[in-house]
């Protein structure tokens, strides 16, 4: 079955703390994608990678950062820069970001924050 | 500045009846958009897409119309159900992936 996995689903960290995200997938795409949902508003582009060691800054980088050393594999750090951090978080994988543009999303991880 | 809107929070729909839901662009490279089906705590999930090639898009009982000249598209759902009963983002996958802010559909039986 292939697909694209986050986890863990639900996440408490203090304030303060670095936390990583994981995102893996499994349907040899190339583009990979990082949004948060915050309540009553839609997804915010964090992070992309179209390729293998390469990434690009979204709408709202600032305070993440991410890594791409594989393809199967984009993890989020939200560093203790993020001033609100605290929201779902939404890992989506593409095949070819240039022709084809539809995303397949992961469940998503839930980030408290106290 | 909000360059994908979708104006509508939420809206509610009798079982049977047509949802309509809209979205309204602004800047754009290119005209490709993408709706998605979001129920609460789990991803988005992929329901139909249109390109500036076209102003309709049909598949099954969603079909979305696009307005270039007016920079707006709609999302028809006919006949709605409730199993429909969803956030609904449109995205503009030619300006950054951005997303609208979503419509919650509710769907009575």
């Amino acid at each position: 079955d292939g697909g694209i996995t986050q986890s863990p689903k639900y996440l408490f960290r203090k304030e303060g703390q670095n936390v990583t995200l994981s995102c893996e997938q499994n349907l040899n795409h190339d583009a990979m994608y990082w949004y948060r949902q915050d309540p009553g508003q839609g997804l915010r582009l964090i992070y992309y990678s179209q390729i293998v060691n390469d990434f690009q800054k979204g709408d709202i980088a600032e305070g993440y950062s991410v890594s791409r050393e594989k393809k199967e594999s984009f993890p989020l750090t939200v560093t203790s820069a993020q001033k609100n951090p605290t929201a779902f978080y939404l890992c989506a994988s593409s095949s070819d970001p240039g022709q084809d543009y539809e995303q397949y999303f992961g469940p998503g991880t839930r980030l408290t924050v106290t | 500045d909000q360059q994908v809107k979708q104006n509508s929070p939420s809206l509610s729909v009798q079982e049977g009846r047509i949802s309509i839901l809209n979205c309204d662009y602004t800047n754009s490279m290119f005209d490709y958009f993408l709706w998605y089906k979001k129920y609460p705590a789990e991803g988005p999930t992929f329901l139909i897409s249109i390109s500036s090639i076209k102003d309709k898009n049909e598949d099954g009982r969603f079909t979305v119309f696009l307005n270039k000249s007016a920079k707006h598209l709609s999302l028809h759902i006919v006949p709605s159900q409730p199993g429909d009963s969803a956030v609904y983002f449109c995205e503009n996958a030619g300006n950054m992936l951005t997303f609208g802010g979503g419509t919650r559909l509710m769907v009575k039986p």
